[in-house]
């Protein structure tokens, strides 16, 4: 099946620093998501992107969709202690796939103040 | 709305056991699906279904079945739990208008532990 690698595993940054993370697939997708996970909740989707080359700001938050169509990145800018949280990258297929989404492992973000 | 609920949100069961995991929402949404999440494992696809009366599998199917007899609710049942389904599990819901606005709703999880 699709598989997403999704790195880093954790990151551990201080308050006000910026935070990179990204995903890549072997397979192509049509649409990339971005979701956030607090303690004790499901996933929030943060950002959407669904043509290859865009780039999609939400606040400080900032994703692109590849060229390729097999990756994609997630950057958060000058980072807030409620900025911690699991952060999700998840692909889409075209066709009748609808809705089913593949995962990335996930990013665990830990801010220090 | 109430958007998705899941219910219970914890569970403790012993090996053998059957249950059944309560997923409903309230958007009339076409398409749900169940994941669970592992550590490390992001959340992975066990079934979905694109509308009542139709369901089909996903990437971690087995001990799992599920039906979709209306729009609102998806349950999932697992038939002989084991300790290897402990984990947390997460309902979604998504409306279908083939356009570029599907976003996955998720509900808030139900934490389950096999014994």
């Amino acid at each position: 099946g699709q598989q997403l690698n999704q790195s880093p595993q954790s990151m551990f940054i201080q308050e006000g620093e910026d935070v990179s993370m990204n995903c890549t697939s072997s397979s192509i997708f049509n649409t990339w998501l971005w979701y956030k996970q607090d303690p004790g909740e499901g996933p929030v989707l943060l950002i959407a992107l669904y043509k290859a080359g865009e780039l999609t700001s939400n606040g400080r938050l900032t994703a692109q969709f590849g060229i390729t169509r097999k990756d994609s990145f997630l950057n958060i800018s000058a980072s807030i202690p409620s900025d911690v949280g699991i952060y999700f990258c998840a692909g889409k297929g075209g066709g009748t796939s609808y809705g089913k989404l593949t995962f990335g492992q996930g990013t665990i973000l830990t801010v220090h103040p | 709305n109430a958007g998705v609920t899941q219910t219970p949100k914890f569970q403790v069961l012993k090996t053998g056991q059957s249950m059944t995991l309560q997923c409903a929402q309230d958007m009339n949404h076409e398409y749900m699906s169940w994941y669970r999440q592992d550590p490390g494992m992001g959340l992975r696809l066990i079934h979905y279904s694109v509308g009542a009366g139709i369901t089909d599998q996903g990437e971690v199917p087995n001990g799992y079945n599920v039906s979709r007899s209306t729009t609102e609710d998806f349950p999932l049942r697992l038939l002989s739990a084991a300790p290897s389904q402990t984990s947390v599990y997460f309902c979604a819901s998504t409306p279908i208008d083939r356009g570029p606005t599907d976003t996955q709703y998720f509900g808030p999880g139900t934490r389950l532990t096999v014994l």
